[in-house]
């Protein structure tokens, strides 16, 4: 089952900061995030395990809160290099152990 | 090889004729997905290889989609008599083993005309 993602879209202005956030019916055993620009291939940012801690990558961090089958990926002070699609991807604890994305969030960074 | 590779990375074919699409995954990585992006959209999964076990062909739209995996190595999806609605991107990714990081193909972009 696809994990929900919001917001669908997201304009900044370089240097501010965004919340990406990707929820789940099921439980789950890992979630990943991969950013993917127009006309590439989608690039692994971070996995974030169950029971694990919170990642960080640059300014880019994500939390996982397992009760709640959420996880949120964290921009601060973005730079324009961040603009491009951000994808969420869930593994389940139970039943099909597969990677399925979110819909996706489109982030557009603007100076 | 260094990454995922894919072929062809461009295709266009006529509706009604038969197309594969392969994908050469990172050696030893035993986990072997396969997705299709439409413009603009998300990550559709298809198919998933994980070594020896059977795939999970749960997202296969149609009997017109099938996927192999040799020798837990080279896949090929197999997309017969073509529709319009099947152009897409195709993404092929793979991954050491469940839970690590995947690595995705640059793609192979159907047109179905």
């Amino acid at each position: 089952q696809q994990p929900v993602q919001s917001p669908q879209a997201v304009i900044l202005r370089e240097g501010e900061d965004a919340v990406i956030n990707c929820s789940s019916s099921k439980a789950l055993y890992s979630v990943h995030w991969y950013r993917q620009k127009h006309g590439e291939a989608p690039v692994f940012l971070m996995i974030l395990l169950k029971g694990g801690e919170q990642k960080g990558h640059e300014k880019i961090s994500a939390s996982f809160n397992e009760k709640k089958q959420q996880s949120s990926l964290y921009l601060t002070a973005s730079q324009l290099s961040y603009s491009g699609t951000y994808f969420c991807g869930t593994e389940r604890i139970q039943g099909a152990q597969k990677l399925v994305f979110g819909q996706g969030t489109r982030l557009t960074i603007n100076p | 090889g260094a990454g995922v590779s894919q072929s062809p990375s461009n295709k266009v074919t006529e509706k009604g004729k038969d197309v594969e699409l392969r994908c050469d995954p990172i050696s030893g990585h035993t986990a072997l997905y396969w997705y299709r992006q439409s413009l603009g959209q998300g990550l559709e999964f298809l198919i998933y290889f994980q070594g020896n076990s059977a795939p999970d062909k749960s997202g296969l739209p149609s009997d017109r989609f099938s996927a192999e995996r040799t020798g837990g190595s080279v896949s090929t999806l197999t997309i017969q008599r073509t529709q319009q609605e099947d152009s897409a991107v195709y993404l092929c990714a793979s991954s050491l083993v469940r839970d690590t990081e995947a690595f995705f193909g640059q793609g192979t972009r159907l047109t179905v005309v």
